[in-house]
């Protein structure tokens, strides 16, 4: 089974729905990310998590908003989906304390916002 | 402010030539991770490799050979006899020893039969 999963693997939602990805890990870890893809834009850091209470916003949070439930997961909601995030979006983990841990990625969730 | 640049958008090349992908990365810190990750068409993230700032060692593994030179601030990656499996986009990332990673923007590598 694979340590970091990601559920759903694929989203069509309409603009205006509320979508909610979720992240689920089986390495206990403390550390979890959420980043999203865009063609050419390499990875972009959404929200980071180093506990269940605490919670950071990365590079790109506008527009999403998440949860962290346990220290298993890890969830990122967009509460008005609009079309420009469409986008491929992972979850990630690390062990440790510091960012310079190796980050551990989910296989990923397609999202397209119609 | 850290940054890292992959100045290689795409490359192609034969099966069995070597490959080398670029990574550049600019930090003000003294201590410093890099990393190598790579996407195959799958669309999974695989992590690869991960360098501390105080080694300096050439590091090779089968056929991936990775070159840290801090005097120019790069952290090649090179395919060494390509197949058509190493295809994938790879990324370059770079974390100082504050709270997040820095990704490159990838390069996407064809390995033609």
């Amino acid at each position: 089974d694979a340590d970091v999963t990601q559920t759903p693997r694929n989203r069509i939602t309409k603009t205006g729905k509320r979508i909610m990805l979720e992240c689920s890990q089986t390495k206990g870890h403390d550390r979890m990310y959420w980043y999203r893809q865009d063609p050419g834009l390499g990875l972009q850091l959404i929200y980071y998590s180093f506990d269940v209470k605490d919670i950071n916003k990365g590079e790109i949070s506008d527009g999403y908003s998440v949860s962290r439930q346990a220290q298993a997961k890890f969830s990122l909601s967009l509460e008005s989906a609009i079309p420009n995030q469409t986008a491929l979006y992972f979850c990630a983990t690390s062990e440790g304390q510091a960012s310079t841990d190796t980050q551990y990625f989910g296989p990923g969730t397609r999202l397209t916002v119609l | 402010a850290q940054k890292v640049t992959q100045a290689q958008t795409e490359i192609s090349v034969v099966e069995k030539e070597d490959v080398t992908l670029d990574c550049v990365y600019e930090t003000r810190d003294t201590t410093y991770y890099l990393f190598w990750y790579k996407q195959p068409p799958s669309g999974e993230l695989v992590f690869l490799i991960r360098r501390n700032s105080f080694d300096e060692q050439n590091e090779i593994s089968g056929r991936y050979s990775w070159n840290f030179q801090k005097s120019t601030s790069s952290f090649n990656f090179t395919i060494t006899a390509s197949q058509v499996v190493d295809s994938a986009v790879y990324f370059c990332a770079l974390s100082e020893d504050h709270d997040k990673i820095i990704f490159g923007k990838g390069t996407r590598l064809h390995i033609l039969p």
